[in-house]
C-alpha cells in the first residue's frame, strides 16, 4: 500500500478550481510533485519542488502545502485537464521514492 | 531537448528475466538520476530504482531481490533486469530523468512507455 494517500476520483465542473490532495507524513518533510496522466500515455510533470512548474505548463497548475499535506489546484479548468494525477513525494521510512495511487479527475 | 526511448521484449515467460534498455538523446547520461518506473494494466504508478550516474543505485524494497539496473555511459543508455517474473509483473514500464534535490524528487522526462506481458 502506498504511504501517500490521494483520493480516487474528483470532478468540476468546466472553469471552476478544483484542489487535488495528497496525504502522508513524509510531506512534513519533503514536497510533493505532481504528474497528469492521460489515457494511453506517459505521465507529465506538473508541479515540482514547491510550485514549480515546467516549462510549457500552464500558471493554472498551483501547489500548495500545509503539514502532512500537498494540495495541486487547478485554477479554472479546462476540459483539457481530465485526467489522471499522481503526487511522489519521498517516504518515512526509507524508501527513496513513493507515489500515490492516482486521482481521476473528470470536467463536467 | 533530451528523449528517453525504452527497448526490449513486449513478452516474458513466467520465472524467466525481463531485460529492458532505455536509450537516451538529446543530452548526456552523465549527470542527474535515472529511474524505471512501472503501471500494471488500470493501476497506479509503482516505482522501480534508480542509478545515479556515478553508477550507485537505490530499489523500491519490495523488488529489491530481483532488480538490477545498470549504466552504459558509452551508449548513453541505462538498463533494467528484474528476474523471476510472474504475471504480477505485467505492466508499461517507463524510464524516466529523476531531478532530485534536498527535499525533493521530479521525473521531469519520460519514455513514452513499453508494455511487458508476463505469461507462458
Amino acid at each position: 500500500s502506498s504511504e501517500l494517500t490521494q483520493d480516487p476520483a474528483v470532478s468540476v465542473a468546466l472553469g471552476q478550481t478544483v484542489r487535488i490532495t495528497c496525504q502522508g507524513d513524509s510531506l512534513r518533510n519533503y514536497y510533493a510533485s505532481w504528474y497528469q496522466q492521460k489515457p494511453g500515455q506517459a505521465p507529465i510533470l506538473v508541479i515540482y519542488a514547491k510550485n514549480n512548474r515546467p516549462s510549457g505548463i500552464p500558471d493554472r497548475f498551483s501547489d500548495s502545502s500545509s503539514g502532512n499535506t500537498a494540495s495541486l489546484t487547478i485554477t479554472g479548468a479546462q476540459a483539457e485537464d481530465e485526467a489522471d494525477y499522481y503526487c511522489n513525494s519521498r517516504d518515512s521510512s526509507g524508501n527513496p521514492v513513493v507515489f500515490g495511487g492516482g486521482t481521476k479527475l473528470t470536467v463536467l | 531537448q533530451v528523449q528517453l526511448q525504452e527497448s526490449g521484449p513486449g513478452l516474458v515467460r513466467p520465472s524467466e528475466t525481463l531485460s529492458l534498455t532505455c536509450a537516451v538523446s538529446g543530452g548526456s547520461i552523465s549527470s542527474f538520476y535515472w529511474s524505471w518506473i512501472r503501471q500494471p494494466p488500470g493501476k497506479g504508478l509503482d516505482w522501480i530504482g534508480y542509478i545515479y550516474y556515478t553508477g550507485s543505485s537505490n530499489y523500491n524494497p519490495s523488488l529489491k531481490s530481483r532488480v538490477t539496473i545498470s549504466l552504459d555511459t558509452s551508449k548513453n543508455q541505462f538498463s533494467l533486469k528484474l528476474s523471476s517474473v510472474t504475471a504480477a509483473d505485467t505492466a508499461v514500464y517507463y524510464c524516466a530523468r529523476q531531478n532530485s534535490g534536498f527535499d525533493f524528487d521530479a521525473f521531469d522526462i519520460w519514455g513514452q512507455g513499453t508494455m511487458v506481458t508476463v505469461s507462458s
